[in-house]
């Protein structure tokens, strides 16, 4: 079954405005939640990450929001830029660097001027 | 420093046939891995490795094979290739355990194979 469902499949957003990407997992022993950022032709690569002791984690225009009790966890994307178009993954892991991390199948964002 | 680099880049084989894909790293990372990309299905593992000697299956590695008999290098064999392995292959590595950097994946560039 799949571990970590991320949502939605694809998103198209005009310059300047919210992308909001969602992820649910389910087994509740997950507690290292990193979000990776893949460009065309390209290997993923660590984008931020969350652990869930804190609700909100902001890094420039980026933010997780992590909601522990409905075990979903959510990217924000700020002033969305055209060079923001890339495929999103949301992961989660047991213990960061304990276990392997499973991923979210993936959400296509186009950022549209 | 070139991190995760992964060879070739581009591959066709016909079914049947055998491959291996090269995977190095120069980060003295524990952890290693492999993971395939398909439209829609997103980054599924099918083998990793917490340090020389000592590999461990995925969610899908049937029909394929691994070894790590040094700390920098991981390749993935593909003992006789289908046409469901044509893929994209990540090689992805990071150090294991607690701590800072733990489970920081460094991706190589990937390796795209199609298999008639």
């Amino acid at each position: 079954q799949q571990q970590v469902k991320q949502s939605p499949q694809s998103l198209i957003v005009q310059k300047g405005g919210i992308s909001i990407i969602n992820c649910a997992y389910e087994n509740t022993a997950f507690d290292y939640f990193p979000w990776y950022q893949q460009f065309p032709g390209k290997g993923p690569a660590l984008l931020i990450a969350i652990r869930p002791d804190v609700s909100e984690k902001k890094e420039g225009r980026f933010t997780i929001s992590f909601n522990k009790s409905a075990k979903q966890f959510s990217l924000h994307i700020m002033d969305s830029q055209p060079g923001d178009s890339a495929t999103y993954f949301c992961a989660a892991s047991i213990g960061a660097g304990n276990t392997p991390l499973v991923f979210g199948k993936g959400t296509r964002l186009s950022v549209i001027a | 420093n070139a991190g995760v680099t992964q060879t070739p880049k581009f591959q066709v084989l016909k079914t049947g046939q055998s491959m291996t894909l090269q995977c190095a790293q120069d980060m003295n990372h524990e952890y290693m891995s492999w993971y395939r990309q398909d439209p829609g299905m997103g980054l599924r593992l099918i083998h990793y490795s917490v340090g020389a000697g000592i590999t461990d299956q995925g969610e899908v590695p049937n029909g394929y094979n691994v070894s790590r008999s040094t700390t920098e290098d991981f390749p993935l064999r593909l003992l006789s290739a289908a046409p469901s392995q044509t893929s994209v292959y990540f090689c992805a590595s990071s150090y294991w355990g607690y701590g800072s950097g733990a489970n920081v994946l460094t991706f190589g560039a990937g390796s795209r194979l199609t298999v008639l």
